[in-house]
């Protein structure tokens, strides 16, 4: 079935570094690729979403390139802040809108 | 724009019980969605209705568990009998099927704990 491989955290880094969060998936067909952010005391929103092979999803600073032949969807972010602290979920959807396969998250910590 | 809401936002009850939660998704999102989280883990997929049909479920809901959405509109998911490990937040989510690659607006969750 299909499954969803994170980087193991937490992640501490210092306000303006650069971050990685690593994210290879398995999956039959041509999924839907997302990044959700989980905020303290908050549900899970959408970050950033790719819908095919090379597309690259960007939002508040954020990217990530649907790479199909390393079956990867790395986040990076040139320039952290506090306000990024956050637990970063990788999912991955079939392109019929059905179920969404979750990683187990990665908690980053930015501090001043 | 109203987001997805749960409530209640948190369930404290004896094992045992039973409880029910309830869903309101995003009015014109036709597909609902339950998943479950347990603390380190990402959510992990219950069930899902396009309209108020349940097109499919997982294999982690028991017959102890049940999920209507009888005029695909709001939804419910009830679980009997609770027991110790149905302690989690449960997630509900939905999506609209206008277009592809819809992704998927999250409530804030339910909270459940098992004394």
């Amino acid at each position: 079935g299909d499954s969803v491989t994170q980087m193991e955290g937490p992640v501490t880094l210092s306000e303006e570094a650069f971050l990685t969060i690593n994210c290879t998936y398995t999956a039959t067909g041509y999924p839907s690729l997302f990044w959700y952010v989980q905020y303290p005391g908050e549900g899970l929103q959408l970050l950033l979403k790719a819908t095919k092979a090379d597309d690259k999803g960007s939002n508040k600073g954020f990217e990530a390139t649907y790479r199909k032949e390393t079956t990867s969807f790395h986040l990076e972010k040139g320039s952290v802040q506090v306000s990024d602290s956050a637990v970063y979920f990788c999912a991955l959807a079939p392109t019929n809108a059905g179920k969404s396969t979750f990683g187990d998250g990665t908690t980053l910590t930015v501090k001043p | 724009d109203t987001g997805v809401s749960q409530n209640p936002r948190h369930k404290i009850t004896k094992r045992g019980q039973n409880v029910t939660f309830r869903c309101d998704p995003i009015s014109e999102h036709n597909r609902l969605y339950w998943y479950r989280q347990t603390l380190g883990q990402g959510p992990e997929f219950l069930t899902y209705f396009q309209n108020e049909a349940q097109l499919e479920k997982s294999r982690l809901l028991s017959d102890r568990f049940s999920a209507e959405r009888p005029k695909g509109s709001f939804s419910t998911l009830e679980i009997q009998r609770t027991e110790q490990g149905d302690s989690a937040m449960y997630l509900c989510a939905s999506s609209s099927l206008t277009g592809p690659n819809q992704p998927q607006h999250f409530g804030d969750g339910t909270r459940l704990s098992i004394l």
